[in-house]
C-alpha cells in the first residue's frame, strides 16, 4: 500500500522568502501525486497535481511542484510567500488503479510572518 | 472544475442520536464517491469506497455498521452516523469521482456530538 510522509509538521517563513514543502512517497509504481490546501475549518482545495509527463507542474496561486522519481518525492514550491498563504497543506497519492482514492499526508502547517 | 455539494456544513446532535451528511455532485455523473474523517490537528483518514449501487467497502477499524453509506444515485452518496457518541465529533469530507484519476472535494461537514 502506498504511503506519504510529510516531515515538516510547521514550517514558518517570512512574507516574501521562497517555500518549500517535503513531500515523499511509498508506491511501487509512479503514483497520482496532488497537493491540497486547506484553510482553518474548511474544505480542500486542489494546487496541483501530476499524473504523467512533464516532472515539473504549475498549479494554481502561483504554486508549483516537482516529481523526483529517483528521490520518490514531490515537493510544493512558491518563490514569493504572500500571508494569505497560511494555511494547512496536504500531500496525497492516488494509486494507478484507483488515482481517486487517495492517501493523505500528515500535513505541514504554514505560518507567514510579516 | 467539478462542483461537489456537501450539506450541512456543520451539525450539532445529542449523544445517541443519528445524523445524516449528504455529498452531490452537481455537474458530473460520480461513480464513486469516497468518505474521509479528519480528527482535530490531523489528516485524512479514507473511511469508506462508495459505487452507485453498490455496497460501501470500508476501511479497515471502521465500523460499517455505525457509518451507513448509501450511493443510490450517480449524483448523491449519504453518510449516517448512527447512534453518535461524542468521540465520533470530527471532520467529514467527501470526494466524488467520474473515473479513476481524480476525484472532488466537497468543502467538508463539521460534527460535533454533544
Amino acid at each position: 500500500a502506498q504511503s506519504v510522509t510529510q516531515p515538516d509538521i510547521h514550517i514558518t517563513v517570512s512574507e516574501g522568502a521562497s517555500l518549500e514543502l517535503r513531500c515523499n512517497y511509498s508506491y511501487g509504481a509512479t503514483p497520482y501525486l496532488f497537493w491540497y490546501v486547506q484553510s482553518p475549518g474548511q474544505g480542500l482545495q486542489l494546487l496541483l497535481k501530476y499524473f504523467s509527463g512533464d516532472t515539473l507542474v504549475q498549479g494554481i496561486k502561483g504554486f508549483e511542484a516537482e516529481f523526483k522519481r529517483s528521490q520518490s518525492s514531490f515537493n510544493l514550491r512558491k518563490p514569493s510567500v504572500h500571508w494569505s498563504d497560511a494555511a494547512e497543506y496536504f500531500c496525497a497519492v492516488g494509486d494507478r488503479v484507483y488515482g481517486n482514492k487517495l492517501v493523505f499526508g500528515a500535513g505541514t502547517i504554514l505560518r507567514v510572518k510579516s | 472544475g467539478a462542483v461537489v455539494s456537501q450539506h450541512p456544513s456543520w451539525v450539532i446532535c445529542k449523544s445517541g442520536t443519528s445524523v445524516k451528511i449528504e455529498c452531490r455532485s452537481l455537474d458530473f455523473q460520480a461513480t464513486t464517491m469516497f468518505w474521509y474523517r479528519q480528527f482535530p490537528k490531523q489528516s485524512l483518514m479514507l473511511m469508506a469506497t462508495s459505487n452507485e449501487g453498490s455496497k460501501a467497502t470500508y476501511e479497515q477499524g471502521v465500523e460499517k455498521d455505525k457509518f451507513l453509506i448509501n450511493h443510490a444515485s450517480l449524483t448523491l452518496s449519504t453518510l449516517t452516523v448512527t447512534s453518535a457518541h461524542p468521540e465520533d465529533s470530527s471532520f467529514y469530507i467527501c470526494s466524488a469521482s467520474a473515473g479513476n484519476t481524480e476525484a472532488f472535494f466537497g468543502q467538508g461537514t463539521r460534527l460535533t456530538v454533544v
